[in-house]
């Protein structure tokens, strides 16, 4: 199995504030690599796919970045509904065998 | 709008079956440009794909689970079901439907998840 590696586990940051959250695969997977927004309660929000193509609707001050093993999810000047559990995932293999990385959780300090 | 709904029973016991369906609203279900799929969170724990299945009924499942999982889909309903089989506490867990877009033209197609249910708490205890 491809292991995903999610770091940091969790982050402190403001509102206003830049973070940026890495994900490194135990292999290459090219950009098949997507990221997701987790809220308790909620549905599950896709941010970006293929590493880098944002979701339609989800505002541009997210962004992704990457190939083969290492990933990044940025967000810049953060907002207050930003403050959510982050997860990215992939989608390399065939048959599928998809794999999600530990979660970052994101807080308000 | 597309919705996803899952719905099923919050308590189960060990060793019994667990059934929950997804009802899909406002779209349809046989659409040929979607898989739809299953994955879990267990409290306070990451997520894990559970298996995706086709209109047609073509299925893919998490080899960790495959013995256990059914995945099944009635199109009439525009639902597609999971079965999961002799289940234990380490299967309480909120249970997600989603619909996976992919681009094609590339190979293999980019799959992800795309739409995703609110989910559903299934907690396994006797």
């Amino acid at each position: 199995d491809i292991q995903m590696t999610q770091s940091p586990s969790s982050l402190s940051a403001s509102v206003g504030d830049s973070v940026t959250i890495t994900c490194r695969a135990s292999q290459s997977i090219t950009t098949y690599l997507n990221w997701y927004q987790l809220k308790p309660g909620k549905a599950p929000k896709l941010l970006i796919y293929a590493a880098s193509i944002l979701q339609s609707g989800v505002p541009s001050r997210f962004s992704g970045s990457g190939f083969g093993t290492d990933f990044t999810l940025t967000i810049s000047s953060l907002q207050p509904d930003d403050f959510a559990t982050y997860y990215c995932q992939q989608s390399y293999v065939v048959p599928p065998m998809y794999t999600f990385g530990q979660g970052t959780k994101l807080d308000i300090k | 709008q597309l919705q996803l709904q899952e719905s099923g029973p919050g308590l189960v016991k060990p060793s019994e079956t667990l059934s929950l369906a997804c009802t899909v609203s406002g779209g349809s279900l046989s659409n040929v440009s979607h898989y739809w799929g299953w994955i879990r969170q267990p409290p306070g724990k990451g997520l894990e794909w559970i298996g995706n299945i086709y209109y047609s009924g073509t299925t893919h499942y998490n080899p960790s689970l495959k013995s256990r999982v059914t995945l099944s889909v009635d199109t009439s309903k525009n639902q597609f079901s999971l079965k999961l089989s002799s289940l234990t506490a380490a299967d309480t867990a909120v249970y997600h439907c989603a619909r996976l877009d992919a681009i094609f033209g590339v190979v293999p197609s980019h799959w992800y998840f795309a739409l995703w249910g609110r989910g559903t708490l299934v907690t396994v205890s006797s």
